[in-house]
């Protein structure tokens, strides 16, 4: 299958600073990438969907100002967390689906994810 | 809120089949059902998806009902790294979203 990454697998950083992820479609061309969150023992927790060129759609409860994503090309997606607090501190994935030609319904790859530790 | 239901584990012998069921009795006519899995501390890994034929690839076979409200994933011959969490969820063929819900433990033992 595509493989997607994502950029660091681990971060740690202090409390008010901000951190920047980011997800990687390596050998396809991804138009909608997704974010998701995972806490300790819970399911993944969908963020935001982000289409490429266009301003990202957030799920309900997910502060926009706080985790800025950007989609600025068909094979990169970066998830900013402004301000971070150890709340904060989670599993963060990404996942990149290729509509393919004439939209034709594809599996979305996901990345292997990154942690993050809010100190 | 995942429109899914799964049993919250299972155990199985190693080498034999697993058969993993799912509920989705509220699945519209445009939503795919795809079964993803995690192994701890990984992204989700894909499987398999149908909209309402059975299918079959080299991991796993999906077999769902007529009306289209449960289906069963199995894998044929479990080994002892089939060991996750199977999430079953319904992906719409518009917003291409997954919504997960909380999956079902599978542990495979020797």
């Amino acid at each position: 299958g595509a493989v997607v990454s994502q950029h660091p697998s681990r971060v740690i950083c202090k409390s008010g600073t901000s951190v920047k992820i980011e997800c990687r479609s390596l050998d396809f061309q991804a138009t909608t990438m997704f974010w998701y969150r995972q806490f300790p023992k819970q399911s993944l927790m969908l963020m935001a969907t982000s289409n490429e060129g266009s301003k990202a759609t957030y799920e309900q409860g997910v502060e926009k100002d706080k985790f800025l994503i950007n989609h600025a090309s068909l094979t990169l997606s970066t998830l900013t967390v402004t301000s971070a607090h150890p709340e904060d501190s989670s599993f963060y994935i990404c996942s990149a689906r290729d509509w393919g030609a004439g939209g034709a319904y594809n599996e979305q790859f996901f990345g292997p994810g990154t942690r993050l530790t809010v100190l | 809120d995942a429109k899914t239901t799964q049993p919250p584990s299972m155990d199985c012998a190693e080498g034999r089949a697993a058969n993993l069921p799912c509920n989705h009795s509220t699945i519209s006519g445009n939503e795919y059902v795809y079964w993803y899995r995690q192994i701890h501390s990984q992204g989700p890994q894909y499987i398999i998806h149908g909209l309402k034929n059975n299918e079959t690839n080299e991991m796993a076979s999906l077999i769902i009902t007529e009306d289209r409200k449960s289906s069963t994933l199995i894998l044929p011959h479990a080994t002892l790294r089939d060991t996750a969490v199977y999430y079953c969820m319904l992906g719409s063929s518009n917003t291409g979203k997954l919504i997960f819900g909380q999956g079902t433990t599978l542990q495979v033992k020797p």
